[in-house]
């Protein structure tokens, strides 16, 4: 079955630590998003890129977020440097272009920051 | 700005029951509108997925309706079953945009 991956599953880390999650989108998608999952806020989108440009980032907070695709089969997320509030679930989901498909989700990246 | 709400938050049904999931959106402009099942600390799974032009999906013991002028839809699950608790959650694409706005999530809990 074709599938987003993302790793690790589980991060936990200090305050002021960096952070960097990945994603491998599925096989041919060449949209990807970035959400976090948290109890208070729900699902929020981070950033999204199509054909590896970035479309949108305005959900990430600038000074601390950054988010790139290096390549069509890899996406990172990285956190530097990471604060308490960044605590929460990131998922990463692809799709394929046009919108009018179904978004596929990885199992996301648990982040404790302590 | 889109918002979308899901109501009731939480949900409790006996095994063999059918049963309906509510989804609301402000803004009718929309591109499409999925429901997505999330299990506890896994990521979300499409179920189905409604075009703008279309009024339902059918997907086994799942329907799913869309009422753009009333910026409604529904989930209906027929004769639920203890493996369908989790939570199920609305997203929508609005018309221009790329980003899914998603609803809270209802909780559904089949009891058996």
């Amino acid at each position: 079955d074709a599938r987003v991956t993302q790793t690790p599953r589980h991060k936990v880390t200090e305050m002021g630590q960096e952070v960097t999650m990945r994603c491998q989108p599925i096989l041919g998608h060449n949209t990807v998003f970035w959400y976090r999952q948290t109890m208070m806020q729900g699902l929020e989108l981070l950033a999204y890129f199509r054909n590896r440009a970035p479309l949108d980032d305005s959900g990430m907070p600038k000074d601390r977020f950054s988010a790139e695709m290096p390549d069509a089969t890899l996406a990172t997320l990285k956190i530097q440097p990471s604060e308490p509030r960044d605590s929460a679930v990131y998922f990463c989901a692809s799709a394929l272009s046009g919108g009018r498909e179904k978004l596929f989700f990885g199992s996301g990246t648990q982040l404790s920051v302590l | 700005k889109q918002e979308v709400t899901q109501i009731p938050a939480a949900l409790s049904v006996p095994e063999g029951e059918n049963l309906v999931l509510n989804c609301s959106f402000t803004d009718s402009a929309i591109y499409n509108l999925q429901w997505f099942r999330q299990d506890p600390g896994k990521g979300l799974t499409s179920l189905l997925l409604i075009q703008s032009s279309q009024r339902e999906q059918t997907s086994g013991r799942l329907n799913a309706s869309l009422d753009k002028s009333s910026g409604r839809s529904t989930l209906y699950i027929a004769a639920s079953q203890p493996g369908d608790s989790a939570t199920y959650l609305c997203a929508v694409r609005s018309q221009g945009a790329q980003k899914l706005v998603f609803g809270q999530g209802t909780r559904l809990t089949i009891n058996p």
